[in-house]
């Protein structure tokens, strides 16, 4: 399989637990995103990189949120001290590039519940 | 955050009726994608509009970049079975794409 793939695809974790997912994006794309979707919702904004340079973060990314690409590659999402409203679908997504025909494939996601 | 205005939020079609969905926006986006979102399962891409007035089609599917800018259309023609799901508009503003909260396509039984 050859898309973007994520890791673990659901997790259900105690409030007040650190949580960690990984995301192996498609080999060779430099840009990699991450999105929370809440139900009902459309995916918002987290964090990107452009191999393994953080260039943004959103406001939705509070102090508990931890995104890491080491060597440009697979991508970590850390969230510590779990919150219930942490409840929600991660999702990863990766491009090689930016303008036309070069927009960014969705992985899985990961399904995390925070009880 | 910002989220793009959809519509319908939910349809329910007979099998083989054409179906159509919409986005607008208070602002311009340069680029306008529609994805189709199954149950537990990441967003596709069903096609990307990168031109005002621009028309595309994609099979069945068939979209356009409105002329202002700042909304987009997306039909479906002869809907069948699998078309079911969540079909969302997004509009990219560099590397970020911001996002309507969706279409839920439902088939009459």
């Amino acid at each position: 399989d050859t898309g973007v793939s994520q890791n673990p695809r659901h997790k259900i974790t105690k409030r007040g637990q650190n949580v960690t997912f990984r995301c192996d994006p498609i080999s060779e794309h430099n840009r990699l995103y991450w999105y929370r979707q809440t139900l009902g919702q459309g995916p918002e904004f987290l964090t990107y990189f452009q191999n393994e340079a953080q260039l943004e973060k959103s406001r939705l990314l509070s102090d508990r949120f931890s995104a890491e690409r080491p060597k440009g590659s697979f991508s970590t999402l850390e969230i510590q001290r779990t919150e219930q409203g942490d409840s929600a679908m991660y999702l990863c997504a990766s491009s090689f590039g930016s303008g036309k025909n070069t927009e960014a494939f969705f992985g899985q996601g990961t399904r995390l519940t925070v009880v | 955050g910002q989220q793009l205005n959809q519509s319908p939020q939910s349809m329910f079609i007979q099998e083989g009726e054409d179906v159509s969905m919409n986005c607008t926006s208070s602002s311009i986006f340069n680029t306008w994608l529609w994805y189709k979102q199954d149950p537990g399962e990441g967003p596709v891409l069903l096609i990307a509009l990168y031109k005002a007035g621009e028309l595309t089609s994609n099979g069945r599917l068939t979209a356009q970049f409105g002329i202002t800018r700042k909304d987009s259309f997306l039909n479906i023609s002869a809907s069948i079975p699998s078309d079911v799901g969540i079909y969302f508009c997004a509009g990219r503003r560099n590397y970020q794409l911001i996002w309507g909260a969706g279409t839920k396509l439902i088939i009459k039984p």
